[in-house]
């Protein structure tokens, strides 16, 4: 079954750093781009970030910039976030998901994982 | 930023009923949207994409259409399973945004 599993969320305090982690499996993880997306309690849903199949093209929320990085690995299947100076407002569920390939250069969202909850609480 | 604005924000509704969810690009889209299901404590999952094309695997009854602006996700024959949360998502270009979601309840 195609699956992406999310880990590394938690509780920090604001001004802190957490490290998200996504592994994929049951496709070619490296055909396809990834994202992250994430939802606060009770609301709807935010973008976050997008990296390419190769890592070439990144892309980030105005609201993340300079603060957030995706990078990846390949090699391992794995996706990341890393999340430093971390702000109340950056509590959410955060979730993995794959793009489609159907050759555009933005695509839908069709693989998502089950999201890993990050807290950021004094 | 393309802003994506869903009407209404919540409706009632019965199982067998005919619900239709607007979506309003802030500018041309072409047929860049999708549509995603959201059921309480878990993930969203995609339903249409290229505004029309049903993803595999979901049930005919749901559709969409439009292009441009103007997009609409109609669920026929409402099932007890389809009372969620709906969201439109452009992918035209960065960044992709969700509309405000569209709760479908039970009446």
């Amino acid at each position: 079954e195609v699956q992406l599993v999310e880990s590394g969320g938690g509780l920090v305090k604001p001004g802190g750093s957490l490290r998200l982690s996504c592994a994929a499996s049951q496709f070619t993880f490296s055909s396809y781009n990834m994202n992250w997306v994430r939802q606060a309690p009770g609301k709807g849903l935010e973008w976050v970030s997008s990296i390419s199949s190769s890592s070439n093209n990144i892309y980030y929320a105005d609201s993340v910039k300079g603060r957030f990085t995706i990078s990846r690995d390949n090699a391992k299947n794995s996706v990341f976030l890393q999340m430093n100076s971390l702000r109340v407002e950056d509590t959410a569920v955060y979730y993995c998901t794959r793009e489609a390939i159907r050759g555009g250069r933005l695509d839908a969202f069709d693989i998502w994982g089950q999201g890993t909850m990050v807290t950021v609480s004094s | 930023a393309i802003q994506m604005t869903q009407s209404p924000s919540s409706l009632s509704a019965s199982v067998g009923d005919t619900v239709t969810i607007t979506c309003r690009a802030s500018q041309d889209i072409r047929n860049d949207l999708g549509w995603y299901q959201q059921k309480p404590g878990k993930a969203p999952k995609l339903l249409i994409y290229g505004a029309s094309s049903l993803q595999t695997g979901v049930p005919s009854r749901f559709s969409g259409s439009g292009s441009g602006t103007d997009f609409s996700l109609t669920i026929s024959r409402l099932q007890p399973e389809d009372f969620a949360t709906y969201y439109c998502q452009h992918d035209y270009d960065y960044p992709p945004t969700f509309g405000q979601g569209t709760k479908v309840e039970f009446k």
